[in-house]
């Protein structure tokens, strides 16, 4: 069993359209992540969501959305795609908001935009 | 604030060699340290992480690091190398308080044959 999944996997789309990214993790955790690694693979968090309440939300434009619909999905819209937006995006999981527990990653989704 | 730092971009070893990838961290308090490690087209998988206790910790894959809080440093190491650990090393920090990891830039690891 997947312990922190994504889908899709690969996502190609143009600029201009909105896109979603699916996360789900089966690890029982009450944290979840989004990071976006860029083409230098520098990993940037995005946000930071705790039993369905967003406790990290860093400086990103507003077209990035994320929703928890319960503790063990968290979900990434993204408004009118920019060429700036293609990067893997990975959704991370953590069993609780503090502490020295490690985090769970998804294996990516790489977003091309053209 | 908290930060990482991964002085070295990429690091050549030949197998069988011993390798080390080196990391400081600057934090308030006392520090949560993590090794990440990344193969080609996956996510981060974890290695190991120093809480609290012994200096040297173990982790899997035969990877250990050494917390050092005088010279703020957790570099991770490798007695002996392996073609298999070519991949891209992340040191990442916490505080120990509620709050986000800090990843560092990472550390590409060639071994050659």
């Amino acid at each position: 069993d997947t312990a922190v999944s994504q889908t899709p996997k690969y996502l190609v789309t143009q600029m201009g359209n909105d896109k979603s990214i699916k996360c789900e993790q089966n690890l029982g955790h009450d944290t979840m992540y989004w990071y976006k690694q860029d083409s230098k693979k520098f990993l940037k968090i995005m946000f930071s969501y705790n039993n369905k309440e967003l406790i990290i939300n860093e400086t990103v434009p507003n077209r990035f959305s994320p929703k928890s619909p319960d503790k063990a999905h968290l979900n990434l819209h993204i408004n009118s795609l920019e060429l700036g937006d293609s990067a893997v995006y990975f959704c991370a999981s953590s069993p609780r908001v503090a502490g020295g527990r490690e985090q769970y990653f998804g294996p990516g989704t790489r977003l091309t935009v053209t | 604030a908290q930060s990482v730092a991964q002085p070295e971009d990429q690091v050549n070893v030949a197998e069988g060699n011993p390798l080390t990838v080196k990391c400081t961290y600057s934090v308030s308090g006392n520090p949560y340290l993590f090794w990440y490690v990344q193969y080609p087209n996956r996510g981060l998988q974890f290695l190991l992480k120093y809480i609290t206790g012994d200096n040297l910790v173990k982790g899997s894959y035969g990877f250990e690091a050494e917390f050092n809080k005088s010279q703020t440093s957790f570099h991770l190491k490798k007695p002996s190398a392996l073609v298999s650990d070519s991949a891209l090393y992340f040191c990442a920090v916490r505080d120990n308080s509620w709050g986000k990891f800090q990843f560092g830039a990472g550390t590409q690891v060639v071994v050659t044959p």
